[in-house]
């Protein structure tokens, strides 16, 4: 299971765009990048999935380079509201019903008035 | 969307006793369940896998007798806590994979907040 690394912490305010890059050497072909959204006391909420290039939903878009070895959440005019921890996994696609996600620190972001 | 049913929210137990919590996938069938446990300002760490109708795999020191799990239908899972101490006392996750593959994702429940006194 491919390792990912992102900060352990950011702080923005609001209005700003958030960029959240997670390194994620190790992945292999069959992979996907995906990103969750934690409150505290919740469990964690689905954000964005990608495979390469870039994702956008309503809520978030995903950069993936073209070595896939690292990506980027990027949210764009954050408010008070997306203060939460974030965070990027790396899940085998594979037909097996043992696909597991397993969680790395997450990054604490703080969004300021 | 899809939607996993956690209860209960938040149970406070006896040193001794035993909790069930319960994880209800609502509108998908959810041939894998798994099972996180997270501390205060920790990640979540991932407890084990129950596939529907089969045995629960455990993660490396998660003690399978005291942390039963089942998963006797594709829409529901428990997970009970047996003879619990104050150092169970976590917030416990389920997660469901939704069958149709993995486009589909993983869908959490919303965590069952434990404390044993």
């Amino acid at each position: 299971l491919a390792k990912t690394t992102q900060p352990i912490s950011m702080d923005s305010y609001e209005g700003q765009e958030v960029n959240i890059t997670c390194s994620h050497n190790n992945i292999a072909t069959n992979d996907y990048i995906t990103w969750y959204q934690q409150f505290p006391s919740q469990g964690p909420r689905f954000i964005i999935q990608g495979y390469k290039t870039k994702v956008t939903n309503e809520v978030a878009s995903l950069f993936i380079p073209a070595d896939r070895k690292s990506s980027t959440l990027s949210l764009p005019r954050v408010s008070l509201s997306d203060t939460a921890v974030y965070y990027c996994l790396v899940v085998m696609n594979y037909g097996g019903a043992t696909n597991k996600l397993i969680f790395g620190t997450g990054t604490l972001l703080a969004v300021q008035p | 969307g899809a939607v996993v049913s956690q209860h209960p929210s938040r149970v406070i137990c006896k040193s001794g006793t035993s909790v069930k919590i319960e994880c209800r996938s609502l509108d998908f069938q959810a041939t894998t369940m798994f099972w996180y446990r997270q501390f205060p300002k920790q990640s979540l760490m991932l407890m084990a896998t129950s596939n529907e109708g089969s045995k629960a795999t455990y993660e490396q020191g998660v003690e399978k007798d005291k942390f039963l799990i089942n998963h006797a239908s594709l829409t529901l899972s428990t997970l009970t806590v047996t003879s619990a101490h104050p150092e169970d006392s976590s917030f416990y996750i389920c997660s469901g994979r939704d069958n149709r593959g993995l486009n589909y994702g993983y869908t959490f429940g919303s965590g069952t907040r434990l404390t044993v006194v």
